[in-house]
């Protein structure tokens, strides 16, 4: 139990594009649910949290207008990454939190790479 | 200021060696929850353990084992006859207070590097 599925895995995409990210819990329901990035060879940090049907809470530093959240249901949260640059390749990786639990549960990443 | 430390970067061993991972956390709630996390190369994060801060116990699955010390705020994980398939970055984290959503404060993570 407790899996979380990340679509896509890789993503090339041209400068100026945006990028959706696809973060979905299979077998359980989500009520909160984080977005991480991670560059090579270093921590995981937290860009935002996100809560099924409000708005998500942004980290000091991410730009909200950058990275658009969408928390629509309990299994199902988007990351979009708008106009992407170069500077936004990395790693980025969703967590899922079961309802009234305190474990996140991570999907398998995205690597984006924006040419 | 850092929440978790992870002071060994890289440790590389050969197999069926132990190897300990040290993981250092700082706080001052109460009520806390202590997770290791394993990353191996293709980028998952797996989850290994949870400790919440009222259980002090020692736990073992399989070849792993984790001591947890609130005396010296650690939570110390310890593979015994590694294997190549233990190579991986670990994580150390940490989850402070119900009321913060249970967000994570990742150590900066251990390369494990086991060889054949």
């Amino acid at each position: 139990g407790a899996v979380v599925s990340q679509h896509p895995s890789r993503v090339i995409c041209k400068s100026g594009t945006s990028v959706k990210i696809e973060c979905r819990s299979l077998d359980f329901q989500a009520t909160t649910m984080f977005w991480y990035r991670q560059f090579p060879k270093q921590s995981l940090m937290l860009m935002a949290t996100s809560n099924e049907g409000s708005k998500a809470t942004y980290e000091q530093g991410v730009e909200k207008d950058k990275f658009l959240i969408n928390h629509a249901s309990l299994t199902l949260s988007t990351l979009t990454v708008t106009s992407a640059h170069p500077e936004d390749s990395s790693f980025y990786i969703c967590s899922a939190r079961l309802a009234g639990g305190d474990i996140q549960y991570f999907g398998a990443g995205t690597r984006l790479s924006v040419l | 200021a850092q929440k978790v430390t992870q002071a060994q970067t890289e440790i590389s061993v050969v197999e069926k060696e132990d190897v300990t991972l040290d993981c250092v956390y700082e706080t001052r709630d109460t009520t806390y929850y202590l997770f290791w996390y394993k990353q191996p190369p293709s980028g998952e994060l797996v989850f290994l353990i949870r400790r919440n801060s009222f259980d002090e116990q020692n736990e073992i699955s399989g070849r792993y084992s984790w001591n947890f010390q609130k005396s010296t705020s650690s939570f110390n994980f310890t593979i015994t006859a590694s294997q190549v398939v233990d190579s991986a970055v670990y994580f150390c984290a940490l989850s402070e207070a119900q009321g913060n959503d249970y967000k994570l404060s990742f150590g900066a993570g251990t390369t494990v590097t086991v060889r054949a």
